[in-house]
């Protein structure tokens, strides 16, 4: 499968823990993009990558929340002490440079207790 | 901000009949309109996208339809199926090309 992946495809843990979900973009996708959705909603944009740049942040991102992108390739999104509105699913796009078009992978499916 | 309302919010139909969608915007330097699929647990995929430069933009059973000037766009299916049973999502395109996204519409097509 040369799809966008994530890993893990779901996670359940307890309120106050530390999470962490990882994003592997489409091959030579330099453009990597973090959204949340919630039941019922579409998804809400996070946080951007051009190559390993974080280049924008949504305010839904609190200091809680934190991207990286170490190497232009795989990303990852910590959260810490986790509370249970952080419960959603979490999705990662990639998009080739010159085009707009994103592609998103299945996402990871966080239910905080 | 940016902000993309759609409607309606459920769509029921039947097998054969058409069906649309329409979103309305309130930024007129958006010029990116996709349109998303999504099947209950799956991942969003892409249908259909429109370019601000182009009023319509048909592939097969599927049409969107742009107005710049009225600020909507507009999904189209005809000869509903079941398998066209899903939510779907608009989106716009924001600064650094991030989506901003309505709040979906599910659509059930009874056979």
């Amino acid at each position: 499968d040369t799809g966008v992946s994530q890993d893990p495809r779901h996670k359940i843990t307890k309120r106050g823990q530390n999470v962490t979900f990882r994003c592997d973009p489409i091959s030579e996708h330099n453009r990597l993009y973090w959204y949340r959705q919630t039941l019922g909603q579409g998804p809400e944009f996070l946080t951007y990558f051009q190559n390993e740049a974080q280049l924008e942040k949504s305010r839904l991102l609190s200091d809680r929340f934190s991207a990286e992108r170490p190497k232009g390739s795989f990303s990852t999104l910590e959260i810490q002490r986790t509370e249970q509105g952080d419960s959603a699913m979490y999705l990662c796009a990639s998009s080739p440079s010159g085009t707009d078009t994103q592609y998103f992978g299945p996402g990871t499916r966080l239910t905080v207790l | 901000g940016e902000n993309v309302e759609q409607h309606p919010s459920t769509l029921s139909v039947q097998e054969g009949d058409s069906a649309v969608i329409k979103c309305t915007y309130s930024d007129s330097a958006s010029n990116y309109f996709p349109w998303y699929k999504q099947e209950l647990g799956k991942r969003p995929q892409l249908i259909i996208d429109i370019r601000s430069n182009v009023g319509e933009k048909k592939d097969q059973r599927i049409a969107v339809t742009l107005n710049k000037t009225a600020k909507h766009f507009s999904l189209h299916i005809t000869e509903t199926q079941p398998e066209d049973s899903a939510v779907y999502f608009c989106a716009l395109s924001g600064g650094y090309n991030k989506l901003i996204f309505g709040a979906g519409t599910r659509l059930a097509v009874h056979p």
